[in-house]
């Protein structure tokens, strides 16, 4: 099926531990995003890649970096992770804006512990 | 200006009844309204969206009811039921992003 895939599904850190989240899209999207959602506060957006080879930072970048290694993968790396860090990852991709259905297309997340 | 405030935070429904989320903006600049359903463990979708030039649009029990000079958007399921409890998510695109509301907690009493 396409859409957005996200590895892993899980993960447990200990502080000060590094990892790397994946994602791809298989819907030649343009753009592409990651969110993290803390209860209560919504969906807050890290970092995003409007296009391939341009990466921008969002809401809340402090802490993470992200790379745009082609059209279809984006990922987000933690390098030193923070009990702070603790949440659930989104990864998501939209089609240029002037498509009729324009919408963003997100992955099933990744939950996050850091202890 | 660039918020999107969402109200309200939770609500609760009895099935068959008519569920109602609020939605309001500053920035006139924003060209469309999505709402996104989110139930736990999964990403949100997409559920239903409008543009500023509608002032109502319908699929199937969804309805996005929009006013421009108020600045203000709603979401409204009729004959709610179970399998609609879920977070509901209004957002509203500006300079080629979606910003987000806060987003509402619905359940649906049987």
């Amino acid at each position: 099926n396409a859409g957005v895939t996200q590895t892993p599904k899980f993960q447990v850190l200990k502080t000060g531990q590094s990892m790397t989240l994946q994602c791809a899209q298989d819907m030649n999207h343009n753009s592409m995003y990651w969110y993290r959602q803390d209860p209560g506060m919504g969906l807050r957006l890290i970092y995003y890649s409007a296009s391939e080879g341009t990466t921008d930072k969002g809401e809340v970048p402090n802490g993470y970096n992200v790379s745009r290694l082609n059209k279809r993968e984006f990922s987000l790396r933690l390098e030193s992770a923070a009990p702070s860090q603790t949440s659930v990852y989104f990864c998501a991709s939209s089609a240029p804006p002037g498509q009729r259905i324009y919408g963003y297309t997100f992955g099933s997340g990744t939950r996050l512990t850091v202890v | 200006q660039q918020q999107v405030k969402q109200s309200p935070q939770s609500l609760i429904v009895q099935k068959g009844g008519i569920s109602i989320i609020n939605c309001a903006y500053e920035n006139t600049a924003f060209d469309y309204f999505p709402w996104y359903q989110q139930f736990p463990g999964k990403g949100p979708a997409l559920l239903i969206a409008i543009r500023p030039d509608v002032s109502e649009k319908k699929e199937g029990r969804f309805t996005i009811s929009f006013n421009k000079s108020a600045k203000q958007f709603s979401l409204h399921i009729m004959d709610s039921q179970p399998g609609d409890s879920a977070t509901y998510f209004c957002a509203a695109r500006g300079n080629y992003q979606l910003i987000w509301g806060a987003g509402t907690k619905l359940i649906i009493k049987p």
